[in-house]
């Protein structure tokens, strides 16, 4: 079965450092994998994806992701933090029973000035 | 372009009620995929819908329903509501017939059940 896993509750990072929040992933076939950032009372907006080509995504907002297939893992990055990347980040992989999108349980992000 | 809207934003019904929820996606999307979000489930997959047919359905009950009309727009409905069905239910929508890709999501309606 498909399944995605953000080990992390929450990261914090002071303002200017760079910034890595886990993902890892569990499929049968090629994963498709998802990055969703998600603002306080907001709904979800789509960062970045990774379908297949240069394990090194680049997606909005400066952030990127690194697809390591050895690894299972696509990571989400970003050089320098800005305290207002402060938000909940969810990695997501697709189902290829149904083509829906498992959610990992998501990331607190907290950036401190 | 709008965005995906959901209405209402907030509602609160008590037990044994039943609620609507409305949902229009981006214009010229076909797809439209439910989750509920709660502090301790995280993001559950209800259903999806694609021209006016349920294509996929998640593990919840019978009281979860939805629909689609001819403008891709969507309702879905809580009948018999529990205390457990306070959350925070988004829509979302994709230009593909599978969500296969990224999906718009609207900015939720959150529903307290009293």
């Amino acid at each position: 079965a498909q399944s995605v896993a953000q080990p992390e509750d929450q990261v914090n990072v002071a303002e200017g450092n760079p910034l890595t929040v886990k993902c890892t992933y569990s499929v049968s076939g090629n994963p498709y994998l998802f990055w969703y950032v998600q603002y306080p009372n907001r709904g979800l907006q789509f960062l970045l994806k990774y379908i297949t080509g240069d394990n090194l995504v680049k997606g909005s907002y400066g952030f990127e992701a690194e697809f390591n297939k050895s690894q299972t893992s696509f990571h989400l990055k970003k050089p320098s933090a800005l305290v207002s990347d402060s938000a909940l980040y969810f990695c997501a992989v697709r189902d290829d029973s149904n083509y829906q999108l498992i959610w990992g349980a998501g990331t607190k992000l907290i950036i401190k000035p | 372009k709008a965005g995906v809207t959901q209405t209402p934003r907030y509602l609160i019904k008590t037990r044994g009620q039943q609620v609507t929820l409305s949902c229009s996606p981006i214009s010229g999307h076909r797809s439209v995929s439910w989750y509920q979000q709660t502090p301790g489930q995280g993001l559950q997959f209800l259903f999806e819908y694609f021209s006016e047919t349920q294509r996929n359905k998640g593990n919840f009950p019978g009281r979860f329903s939805g629909r689609q009309f001819s403008n891709s727009r969507s309702e879905m409905n809580v009948s018999t509501l529990e205390l457990g069905d306070s959350a925070l239910y988004l829509c979302a929508s994709s230009g593909r017939d599978r969500a296969l890709y990224e999906q718009y999501f609207g900015p939720g309606t959150r529903l307290t059940v009293t």
